[in-house]
């Protein structure tokens, strides 16, 4: 049973550079699709981007000037580094696996639990 | 960016009940729509794909339908479990986006 926990710190001051790493148990990284979803508080869900098994990354066109995605498979986890923080990036991040099911249709299968985010100085 | 458009924002309702959601996107999708239900302080949890095909676990009474711009969910003979809140998400694109998400209360 694949697993994803994420690792990082709770609070960052804005202007900051966020670092974020998704563990993963349970299955390898070198399939389907990793992505970066975010949720403020009290709000919906926003899409953050995707690296995928081999390296291909995709951003969100809204913060894409300011993502980077990065992979590790000997660890087998992956990481978001967002920069230049303000308050609107307080939110819950969720890494989650992506999976192709036939037909080409995709879905977010396994999401870690989320890890809260304070924007704050 | 493909905009998605949920309604009701939130609907009470009883045990037993059937509740419908409904998911509007900006363009046609076909059927590339997934939902998911979310309950409080808890991550998203997949419940169908290719907008009618449940996820493995998932209970019959959870019912997807429509394709192009129209979806609907349903939930049949509603349970004490399914208090919660439900987004749709569409797979035809990136940026993936979400729903607002529903709120379906007691």
């Amino acid at each position: 049973q694949v697993q994803l926990q994420e690792s990082g710190p709770g609070l960052v001051k804005p202007s900051e550079t966020l670092s974020l790493t998704c563990f993963v148990s349970g299955d390898s990284i070198s399939s389907d699709y990793w992505s970066w979803i975010r949720q403020p508080p009290g709000k919906g869900l926003e899409w953050i981007g995707f690296i995928s098994y081999s390296g291909r990354t995709n951003y969100s066109p809204s913060l894409k000037s300011r993502v980077t995605m990065s992979m590790d498979t000997s660890k087998n986890q992956f990481s978001l580094k967002l920069s230049s923080l303000t308050a609107a990036d307080t939110a819950i991040y969720y890494c989650a696996r992506e999976v192709l099911y036939t037909g080409s249709y995709f879905g977010f299968q396994k999401w870690g639990q989320g890890t809260l985010v304070t924007v704050s100085s | 960016d493909i905009q998605m458009t949920q309604s009701p924002s939130s609907l009470s309702a009883s045990v037993g009940d059937t509740v419908t959601i409904a998911c509007r996107t900006s363009q046609s999708i076909s059927k590339f729509l997934n939902w998911y239900q979310q309950k409080p302080g808890k991550a998203p949890n997949l419940l169908i794909y290719a907008a009618s095909t449940l996820q493995s676990g998932v209970p019959s009474r959870f019912r997807g339908s429509g394709s192009g711009t129209d979806f609907t969910l349903t939930i049949s003979s509603l349970q004490p479990e399914d208090f919660a809140t439900y987004y749709c998400q569409q797979s035809y694109n990136a940026p993936k986006t979400f729903g607002q998400g529903t709120k379906v209360e007691i």
